[in-house]
């Protein structure tokens, strides 16, 4: 029972270019969302949220959309960059409880 | 100011034997969640300890347990390993009811079950 689902394993971008990485969750109860970035050998770290009452949470570079009613939500980041390079998984929660994730994408921004 | 660290960083045990990992919060931190991380998977939540007691569970059995001491440091243990338990598990520590995004991740600990 996956209730949280990244349907791209990998994603390449250009330097410069935009990169958007996509989620989708199963579960209603949901009310908010997490992205965090993985490098090897590291923990997963905390990028950006976004409550279930916002459709648009933007920080510097990384912008989350949130779209209720399709159950998705995405991470725009803009401009990539090499050092962007990283798995990334996107998370949920209910009421501050447990994390749910998706299984990640691996990004790679090339030069 | 030190972050959440793990011990030890890679294991190796084989079928049935028993295993414990272990995790030091951060700095001010209460509570610790863990989460085991299969290849090409996401983390998925174990259980969450505060206050020294187990404070909710994920779909694991119960040869995985853990315990919390006083200075919230944590320990996971696994009896009667399989092969499918081969993965890495990550603890992540944060301040009791505050925001998900301000719960930090270790590194992990890489474990093989041969």
């Amino acid at each position: 029972d996956q209730q949280v689902k990244q349907n791209s394993p990998s994603l390449s971008v250009q330097e410069g270019r935009i990169s958007i990485l996509n989620c989708d969750y199963t579960n209603s109860m949901f009310d908010y969302f997490l992205w965090y970035k993985k490098y090897p050998a590291e923990g997963p770290t905390f990028l950006i949220s976004i409550s279930s009452i916002k459709d648009k949470n933007e920080d510097g570079r990384f912008t989350v959309f949130l779209n209720k009613s399709a159950k998705h939500l995405s991470l725009h980041i803009v401009p990539s960059q090499p050092g962007d390079s990283a798995v990334y998984f996107c998370a949920a929660s209910t009421s501050g409880s447990r994390l749910t994730f998706g299984e990640g994408t691996q990004l790679t921004v090339n030069p | 100011e030190t972050g959440v660290t793990q011990s030890p960083t890679h294991l190796i045990k084989t079928r049935g034997q028993q295993v414990t990992l272990r995790c030091s919060s951060q700095s001010g931190h209460n509570t610790v969640s863990w989460y085991q991380q299969a290849l090409g998977q996401g983390p998925q939540f174990i259980f969450q300890y505060y206050r020294e007691e187990e404070n909710g569970r994920g779909n694991f059995p119960p040869r995985f347990s853990g315990l919390q001491f006083p200075n919230y440091s944590s320990e996971l243990n696994v009896n009667a390993l399989e092969l499918d338990d081969s993965a890495l598990y990550l603890c992540a520590s944060s301040i009791h009811n505050r925001d998900l995004n301000e719960q930090f991740f270790g590194p992990g600990t890489r474990l093989t079950v041969l």
